[in-house]
């Protein structure tokens, strides 16, 4: 089955830095990728997703890319603010015909971002 | 927010006891799913459903049944917790089955089996 591997587990940056977060996957056959953050005491929220016949996409100060042929995708946020320290997990599904494909996640990135 | 409630938010209680834990949703989306997030382990599916009376097993199904009578409602049963079960559940609900569509979460439910 798939499985996904998220790196680094903790990332601390200043701000008004740049932060990535990267992940891979198994499964040559996953077609959605979406990123989530989650903030304490709340649950995931969806901040960007990418699907496999697109290579990069940009929402204001976020933007994921993704690398069909090494199997990996990242989640690079600019201008970081206090305000997006949180946990972000991504995650690796694919189009069974038809039929439910269920989101595999990573094991999350503590993101810290220091005034 | 998705419009989605869990309930209850808090929960402590001893091994052996039966829990249900409760998804609302208010959005009539015909797909919702369990989650459990562990230290270490991100998030990993339970149970989903695909409409009323139409469930399937995940990737951690043991000691977990589900039941959903009502599009809004879907239901979460330990049947006799353990304390490995001692998580954080979330339910999440996705407008069709596609895996292209996104799934939104609720805010969870503590559970801690002493």
């Amino acid at each position: 089955g798939e499985n996904v591997e998220q790196h680094p587990s903790t990332l601390s940056v200043q701000e008004g830095d740049s932060a990535v977060i990267k992940c891979t996957y198994s499964d040559s056959a996953s077609n959605y990728f979406p990123w989530y953050k989650q903030e304490l005491g709340k649950g995931p929220q969806l901040i960007i997703d990418i699907r496999s016949n697109v290579g990069e996409k940009k929402d204001q100060r976020i933007a994921v890319t993704l690398n069909k042929t090494a199997k990996h995708f990242s989640l690079h946020i600019t201008e970081t603010q206090p305000e997006d320290s949180a946990v972000y997990f991504c995650a690796a599904s694919r189009d069974y015909g038809g039929s439910q494909g269920n989101l595999i996640f990573g094991k999350g990135t503590k993101l810290s971002v220091k005034p | 927010d998705a419009g989605i409630t869990q309930s209850p938010r808090h929960k402590v209680t001893e091994t052996g006891t039966p829990v249900t834990l409760r998804c609302h949703q208010t959005e009539n989306h015909r797909y919702m799913y369990w989650y459990r997030q562990d230290p270490g382990h991100g998030l990993r599916l339970i149970h989903y459903s695909y409409g009323v009376k139409d469930t399937d097993k995940g990737e951690v199904s043991d000691g977990y049944s589900v039941s959903r009578s009502k599009t809004e409602d879907f239901l979460l049963t330990l049947e006799s917790a353990t304390s490995s079960q001692t998580s954080v559940y979330f339910c999440a609900i996705s407008r069709t089955g596609d895996p292209n569509q996104p799934q939104h979460f609720g805010d969870g439910t503590r559970l801690s089996i002493l």
